[in-house]
């Protein structure tokens, strides 16, 4: 089973909510990734960090959605104004770090959201 | 930029058969190719990640092998079974904090 965990799993809000999903990644992992996954099962990446500090992020992520891991507390990332082309699955990742033998993605189940 | 290449959306098999699913790359990084399993309403969960050049890997039953002069890393079985109905990714880690992802690959055993 996976060690990441996110929750909600299923997540329903209307348009111009806000949403929020939350992620505890792996005990020991300091790396962080954000993707959405969309209808037709694509990977499309949002955000990662490393501890509490943003590595990189997409034009997307900048506008609407924020992302933070904060230390000791479970990482978030939050759409501000959800929109329907927002209903996906959210997939939070991490891992040990970037080298040989660290750089393996462990996934969490998901947030599934739907806006209606 | 960096980037994966599946070429098969869906493939459909019987039970016992062979199956071999297409993952290509292109980097101008040295590559580490990964291959995910993601069964309906699960977490992707890590399958094969890939060694040195042309050496297999192998788990569960599955195996690959990175081929550098053609920036390929496979996935086989020689018998597929029902329970290895999923979608299945193949992912690019080129170092860093880059993960590229494939289109993904469907693959249905009937029985």
């Amino acid at each position: 089973n996976s060690k990441v965990i996110q929750t909600p799993r299923y997540l329903v809000k209307g348009q111009g909510q806000k949403a929020k999903m939350r992620c505890i990644p792996e005990k020991g992992h300091p790396v962080v990734f954000w993707y959405q996954q969309n209808k037709n099962n694509e990977f499309k990446f949002l955000i990662n960090f490393q501890n509490q500090e943003v590595l990189q992020q997409i034009d997307m992520t900048e506008k609407r959605f924020s992302a933070e891991c904060p230390s000791n507390s479970p990482c978030s990332l939050e759409i501000q104004s959800s929109e329907a082309g927002d209903s996906a699955l959210y997939l939070c990742a991490s891992s040990l770090g970037t080298g040989r033998g660290q750089n393996t993605l462990y996934f969490g189940a998901g947030t599934r959201l739907s806006v209606l | 930029g960096d980037s994966v290449t599946q070429t098969e959306g869906l493939v459909t098999l019987t039970k016992g058969l062979p199956v071999m699913l297409n993952c290509t790359y292109q980097t101008t990084y040295s590559p580490f190719l990964f291959w995910y399993v993601q069964h309906l309403n699960e977490a992707p969960k890590l399958l094969l990640k890939s060694s040195t050049d042309n050496k297999r890997t192998e788990h569960q039953g599955f195996y690959a092998t990175l081929h550098k002069s053609s920036s390929s890393f496979h996935l086989q079985k020689s018998s597929v079974q029902l329970s290895d109905s999923a979608l299945y990714f193949c992912a690019l880690r080129t170092g860093g904090y880059k993960v590229v992802f494939g289109s993904g690959t469907r693959l249905l055993v009937s029985p």
